[in-house]
C-alpha cells in the first residue's frame, strides 16, 4: 500500500528559530510531491511543488527538498514567525497510481512569541 | 485573478438526505479534483474529472457522484447520507490532470445529523 506518513504530529518552537517537518513515501516512483498549509478550519494553501526531476524548491523562508531514493521530503522554514502557525501536510503523486494526491496527516506547528 | 471558490461554506443535513456542493476551479484550470478531510485527517481523494468525464475515482461508494460542466466548474452529490459523511469537502483545479500545482479551495463543511 502506498503511504504518506508525517512525523511529528505536532510540534512547537519559539519564534525566530529554524525548523524541519518531515515526510516519507513508502514508493519511490513518484510524479510530484506538493506541500500546503491549512489553517484551522480552512482550505489548503499551496507552498511548493517538486517534479519528480528536482531536488528543491525555494519560495521566500521555505525550502522543500525531495529524496526519492529513500523516500524523504523536508520542509525547512527559516527564521519562523508566530503567523507560520498552522497544519503542514505533504501530498504525493505516485506514478502508478494516476492522479490523486496522497496526503500524510499533517504536521501541526505552533510558534510562539 | 479568483482563486478556486466553493460553495456554499457550510451545510448541516439530516441522515438520509442528499447534497450537492459546487466548485468553480482557478481561471484557466481545466482539472477539478474533490477530496474529503475529517478532522484531524489528511484530505482524502474522491475524484478527478477532465474533460467533462471522471478520470480516476478513490475509494468512495457510489453514493459520491460528480459531474463538470462545460465552463469547467463542478458538482459533487452525496445520497443517503449517513453519520459519517461529516466532513470538510475540498475542491482543487489544476491545469493538466498530473504535472501542475494544484490549488484548493476553502472548503464546504458538511455536518451530518
Amino acid at each position: 500500500k502506498q503511504e504518506v506518513t508525517q512525523i511529528p504530529a505536532a510540534l512547537s518552537v519559539p519564534e525566530g528559530e529554524n525548523l524541519v517537518l518531515n515526510c516519507s513515501f513508502t514508493d519511490s516512483a513518484i510524479y510530484n510531491l506538493q506541500w500546503f498549509r491549512q489553517d484551522p478550519g480552512k482550505g489548503l494553501t499551496s507552498l511548493l511543488l517538486i517534479q519528480s526531476s528536482q531536488r528543491e524548491q525555494t519560495s521566500g523562508r521555505l525550502n522543500a527538498s525531495l529524496d526519492k531514493s529513500s523516500g524523504r521530503s523536508t520542509l525547512y522554514i527559516a527564521a519562523s514567525q508566530p503567523g507560520d502557525s498552522a497544519t503542514y501536510l505533504c501530498a504525493v503523486i505516485f506514478s502508478n497510481s494516476g492522479y490523486a494526491l496522497n496526503f500524510g496527516k499533517g504536521t501541526s506547528l505552533l510558534v510562539t512569541p | 485573478d479568483a482563486g478556486v471558490t466553493q460553495s456554499p461554506t457550510h451545510l448541516i443535513k439530516t441522515r438520509g438526505q442528499q447534497v450537492t456542493l459546487r466548485c468553480s476551479p482557478k481561471s484557466g484550470h481545466d482539472t477539478v479534483s474533490w477530496y474529503q478531510q475529517a478532522l484531524g485527517q489528511g484530505p482524502q481523494f474522491i475524484f478527478q474529472y477532465y474533460e467533462e468525464e471522471e478520470r480516476q475515482r478513490g475509494n468512495f461508494p457510489d453514493r459520491f457522484s460528480g459531474h463538470q460542466f462545460p465552463n469547467y466548474s463542478s458538482e459533487l452529490n452525496v445520497n443517503a447520507l449517513l453519520l459519517g459523511d461529516s466532513a470538510l469537502y475540498l475542491c482543487a483545479s489544476s491545469l493538466v490532470p498530473t504535472g501542475g500545482m494544484q490549488y484548493f479551495g476553502p472548503g464546504t463543511r458538511l455536518t451530518v445529523t
